[in-house]
C-alpha cells in the first residue's frame, strides 16, 4: 500500500502569515491527492482535489501544488477560522496523512 | 444542501456487533458512492470501504473484509455499516462520506463506538 508521510504534525503561526503543509507519498501518485480541513468538533471538509483544484466555496487563500511523490497545501493570509487539523489523502487505496494541527500564535 | 446525518454513539460488549446508519439529505444516495472511514487518534484515519447504492457493489480495504458489511436502502436514502465480532480495537469514531472513486465530497458528523466489557 502507498504510505503518506505528512509534516509537520503541528504548526503555530500568526494571523496573516503564510503556512505550508507537506505530504510525501511512498511512490508516485500522479497528482491523485486531496486535502481536507477538520475544524474542532466538526466533520472534515474537502479543500483541494487532484492536488491543485480548489473545491467550490473554498477561499482562494488555500492552494495545493506538487507532483510525483511530493505535495503541499499552502494557506495564505492566515485567518483565525483556519484553526483546524489538515490532512491529505491519496486516491489509490485511500491512504491518509497523519494530520497537521494548525494553531494561531 | 447536502447533509449526512449519522446515528448516535454506541456502547457494545466485546464479541457483539453494531450497525451504524448514515442518512443522506439534499441528494440521492444513488448519485455517489458512500465511503466509511475509521478514526482513532493514535492511528489516524483508515478507509474501510465503499458501497455504490445504485447497484449494491462494494469494495473493502483488505483489513476490514471480514469486519465490516456495507449496505444501503435507497428508499430511505440511508447507508449502513455493520461491524461484527467487536474488540477493543474497534473503539473509534466512524465517519460516512459521500464521493466518487477518488475523494470524499461530504462527510457525516461521525459516530463514536466504544467496545468495553
Amino acid at each position: 500500500d502507498i504510505r503518506m508521510t505528512q509534516s509537520p504534525a503541528s504548526l503555530s503561526a500568526s494571523l496573516g502569515e503564510t503556512v505550508n503543509i507537506e505530504c510525501l507519498a511512498s511512490e508516485d501518485i500522479y497528482s491523485d491527492l486531496a486535502w481536507y480541513q477538520q475544524k474542532p468538533g466538526k466533520s472534515p471538509q474537502l479543500l483541494i482535489y487532484n492536488a491543485n483544484s480548489l473545491q467550490n466555496g473554498v477561499p482562494s487563500r488555500f492552494s495545493g501544488s506538487g507532483s510525483g511523490t511530493q505535495y503541499s497545501l499552502k494557506i495564505n493570509s492566515l485567518q483565525s477560522e483556519d484553526v483546524a487539523t489538515y490532512f491529505c489523502q491519496q486516491y489509490n487505496n485511500y491512504t491518509f496523512g497523519s494530520g497537521t494541527k494548525l494553531e494561531i500564535k | 444542501e447536502v447533509q449526512l446525518q449519522q446515528s448516535g454513539p454506541e456502547l457494545r460488549r466485546p464479541g457483539s456487533s453494531v450497525k451504524l446508519s448514515c442518512k443522506a439529505s439534499g441528494y440521492s444516495i444513488t448519485d455517489y458512492l458512500m465511503h466509511w472511514v475509521k478514526h482513532r487518534p493514535e492511528h489516524g484515519l483508515e478507509w474501510i470501504g465503499w458501497i455504490d447504492p445504485e447497484d449494491g457493489e462494494t469494495k473493502y480495504a483488505q483489513k476490514f473484509q471480514s469486519k465490516a458489511t456495507l449496505t444501503a436502502d435507497t428508499s430511505s436514502n440511508t447507508a449502513y455499516m455493520q461491524l461484527s465480532s467487536l474488540t477493543s480495537e474497534d473503539t473509534a469514531t466512524y465517519f460516512c462520506a459521500s464521493g466518487d472513486r477518488r475523494y470524499f465530497d461530504y462527510w457525516g458528523q461521525g459516530v463514536m463506538v466504544t467496545v468495553s466489557s
